[in-house]
């Protein structure tokens, strides 16, 4: 499968400590996107890389959280000291083309804080 | 800031009984809205993009249109497979997305 590959699919951790998430875009695709979703609601910008680059931060990221993309390839975000209001999806996407609405996203990484 | 609010929240429909989504939104230059569909613990996926006013894409049952202030997707004599959250996003400055908070959509046989 080349899609998106996002993992772990599934985490819950206690209040407090550290998590990251790992995101494989589809490998001819420079662009690399996070959103955080929670139920009932649609997606939410977090960042944005093109390469290695972060071109794009949510002024809603908290200094909790740090995305990077180390050599343009896969991605890590990582949330640091987490709260029970992190608990959500967190969704990557790649792109190809610049300035394109036209994602594509992977199955997520579901966080759950205790 | 950009808003994007989508109705009705939810919808039922019978097997074959046409219906449109509304999304509407407020964005300072608008470069493109877009449709997604997300089925249960799936991320979402492409649908259409439309650019500019007077602008209809089509796919299958789905119809796209687009206007200043709105777009709606149509579904023509939906099946159940159709069930799903339809979810509208608006692109202006920069990369990011901003995504409404979907209509969920069942389709009974």
């Amino acid at each position: 499968d080349t899609g998106v590959s996002q993992n772990p699919r599934h985490k819950i951790t206690k209040r407090g400590q550290n998590v990251t998430f790992r995101c494989d875009p589809i490998s001819e695709h420079n662009r690399l996107y996070w959103y955080r979703q929670t139920l009932g609601q649609g997606p939410e910008f977090l960042t944005y890389f093109q390469n290695e680059a972060q071109l794009e931060k949510s002024r809603l990221l908290s200094d909790r959280f740090s995305a990077e993309r180390p050599k343009g390839s896969f991605s890590t975000l990582e949330i640091q000291r987490t709260e029970q209001g992190d608990s959500a999806m967190y969704l990557c996407a790649s792109s190809q083309r610049a300035n394109t609405g036209e994602l594509f996203f992977g199955e997520g990484s579901r966080l759950t804080v205790l | 800031e950009d808003q994007v609010t989508q109705s009705p929240e939810a919808l039922r429909l019978q097997e074959g009984e046409s219906s449109s989504l509304n999304c509407s939104y407020t964005v300072s230059g608008l470069r493109g809205l877009f449709w997604y569909r997300q089925d249960p613990g799936k991320g979402p996926e492409f649908l259409f993009t439309l650019y500019s006013a007077g602008e209809e894409k089509e796919k299958e049952r789905l119809k796209a249109t687009l206007t200043k202030k709105e777009s709606f997707l149509h579904i023509t004599a939906p099946k159940p497979e159709d069930s799903a959250t339809y979810l509208c996003a608006v692109q202006a400055a920069g990369n990011k997305l901003t995504f409404g908070g979907g209509t969920r959509v069942l389709v009974k046989p």
